[in-house]
C-alpha cells in the first residue's frame, strides 16, 4: 500500500464553521506534512510532524490547527477561516524527516488533496 | 534567498516528440532534488529523486540530470504521449552537513502533448 488517503475530496465552508481535514497512510512513515496550494502556484509547506511531534510550523495562522493522533493519521482542524484560505490542501508522508540521508527516507508521497472553498 | 525557477511556464508538443524541462536553483549546497508530476486538482506524484552526489536518475522514458555547479537540473521525456500532459514541478532540498531545509518548489511547467 503506497497510498496517502485524504478526506473529504471537496469541502465548502462558511467563515464561522469548524471543519476538519483528514489524512491517513499505512506505509509505516514517521513524517507527515500539510501543504497549501493556490491555483497555478507551487505547494507551500504548512506543518511537519515527525514521530507524531510537531517539528515545523511555517508561521501558519492559529485558525489552522494540526493534530497527529498516531503515526498513521494526520488531521487539520479549521476554524474561522477567511475566503483567501480557499485552496487545495495536500497531505504528504515520507519514511523519515530528521534522518534524510537516503533517497528512501526522502521520497514524498502525496494524497490527492482536499479542495477547500471558504464562502 | 534560495529560489527554484522553471522555464518555460508552459509547453505544448506533438505526440512522439522528445522534450526537456528545465529547473534552475540559486544555491549549489543542495541535499537533493526531486521531480514531481501533478494532474489538475490532484496531488503530486514523485517521479525521480537525485541525491546531491548523483548526476542522473532514470525511470522508464524519464531521465533527470543534476549539475550542481551550474545550478541546473533537466527532466528529459522520451517519445512523449498525451498521458504525459500535466504540470511538472521540481523541488530542491537545500542543506549542508547533517542539517537540511524544507523542500523549495519551483513554479512548474505545464506540459500539453497533442495528438
Amino acid at each position: 500500500d503506497t497510498e496517502v488517503t485524504q478526506t473529504p475530496k471537496h469541502l465548502v465552508m462558511g467563515m464561522t464553521n469548524k471543519k476538519s481535514l483528514k489524512c491517513e497512510q499505512h506505509m509505516g512513515h514517521r513524517a507527515m506534512y500539510w501543504y497549501k496550494q493556490k491555483a497555478k502556484k507551487p505547494p507551500e509547506l504548512m506543518f511537519v510532524y515527525s514521530y507524531e511531534k510537531l517539528s515545523i510550523n511555517e508561521s501558519v495562522p492559529s485558525r489552522f490547527s494540526p493534530e497527529c493522533p498516531n503515526s498513521s493519521l494526520l488531521n487539520l482542524h479549521l476554524h474561522a477561516l477567511q475566503p483567501e484560505d480557499s485552496a487545495l490542501y495536500l497531505c504528504a508522508s515520507s519514511r523519515d524527516y530528521l534522518r534524510i540521508r537516503t533517497a528512501t527516507n526522502e521520497k514524498l508521497f502525496f494524497g490527492s488533496g482536499t479542495q477547500l472553498s471558504v464562502l | 534567498k534560495q529560489e527554484v525557477t522553471q522555464i518555460p511556464a508552459a509547453l505544448s508538443v506533438p505526440e512522439g516528440e522528445n522534450l526537456v524541462l528545465n529547473c534552475s536553483f540559486t544555491d549549489s549546497a543542495i541535499y537533493n532534488l526531486q521531480w514531481f508530476r501533478q494532474d489538475p486538482g490532484k496531488g503530486l506524484t514523485s517521479l525521480l529523486l537525485i541525491q546531491s552526489s548523483q548526476r542522473e536518475q532514470t525511470s522508464g522514458r524519464l531521465n533527470a540530470s543534476l549539475d550542481k555547479s551550474s545550478g541546473r537540473s533537466t527532466l528529459y521525456i522520451a517519445a512523449s504521449q498525451p498521458g504525459d500532459s500535466a504540470t511538472y514541478l521540481c523541488a530542491v532540498r537545500y542543506g549542508r552537513g547533517g542539517t537540511a531545509s524544507k523542500l523549495t518548489f519551483g513554479t512548474g511547467t505545464r506540459l500539453q502533448v497533442t495528438l
